[in-house]
């Protein structure tokens, strides 16, 4: 599964937009593109996913660019709680094996009031 | 989304004893479960994969014979921590997988072996 950068941390004032950016630069054609958040002490949430469209949902919007090589995950209107550590995650998706998850060190967004 | 669940949520036992985490998909059936685990400050580490009816599937560096897993029905997974030590206390997390691949995740189990 190709590696991902994520900026290691992040703040956002309450309210407004958090763009959360990842780089996945040797994605492959059949990788998809999963976004979790792991609340502290908790299990991780997943948030969305996509192949190469814009997807949105009621957490998040993602925006993937056209050579699939970035991606950037959109929390409209950040709240407290969306403070969490953030995973982008590629992999092949489907079946059985979309459980398998490699994580990277994800980036920590600090919602402020 | 579809629930996982875990149990027990946290756990204290001596050293030397064997603990058993349970992880239960609640809302669909899971004929794969995944087994990782968190030390603190660090991100998740696939342990195995774990198959129903099937022997599991051991990432890397993790002893088969410490972390004993079971996946007898479409619905549960166990993970056996074996003769524990200090060491092994750790945040254990199970995910399952629905059809179309997303992965949902129990809430942790906290280990602390004394």
């Amino acid at each position: 599964d190709a590696k991902t950068t994520q900026p290691t941390s992040m703040d956002c004032a309450e309210g407004r937009a958090a763009n959360l950016p990842c780089n996945h630069s040797t994605i492959s054609g059949n990788e998809y593109v999963y976004w979790y958040r792991q609340i502290h002490s908790q299990g991780p949430q997943y948030i969305i996913h996509g192949l190469k469209n814009n997807e949105t949902n009621e957490m998040a919007s993602l925006i993937i660019t056209e050579d699939r090589k970035s991606s950037t995950l959109i929390l409209p209107h950040a709240t407290l709680r969306d403070t969490a550590v953030y995973y982008c995650i590629v992999r092949v998706g489907g079946g059985n094996q979309g459980g398998k998850l490699i994580f990277g060190q994800g980036t920590e967004l600090s919602v402020k009031p | 989304g579809a629930v996982v669940s875990q149990h027990p949520s946290w756990v204290i036992c001596k050293s030397g004893t064997s603990v058993k985490i349970e992880c239960r998909s609640l809302d669909f059936q899971a004929t794969t479960m995944f087994w990782y685990r968190q030390f603190p400050k660090q991100s998740l580490m696939l342990m195995a994969t774990s198959n129903e009816g099937s022997k599991a599937t051991y990432e890397q560096g993790v002893e088969k014979d410490k972390f004993l897993i079971n996946h007898a029905s479409l619905t549960l997974s166990t993970l056996t921590v074996t003769s524990a030590h200090p060491e092994d206390s750790s945040f254990y997390i199970c995910s399952a997988a629905t059809g179309v691949g997303e992965a949902f995740f129990g809430q942790g189990t906290r280990l602390t072996v004394v």
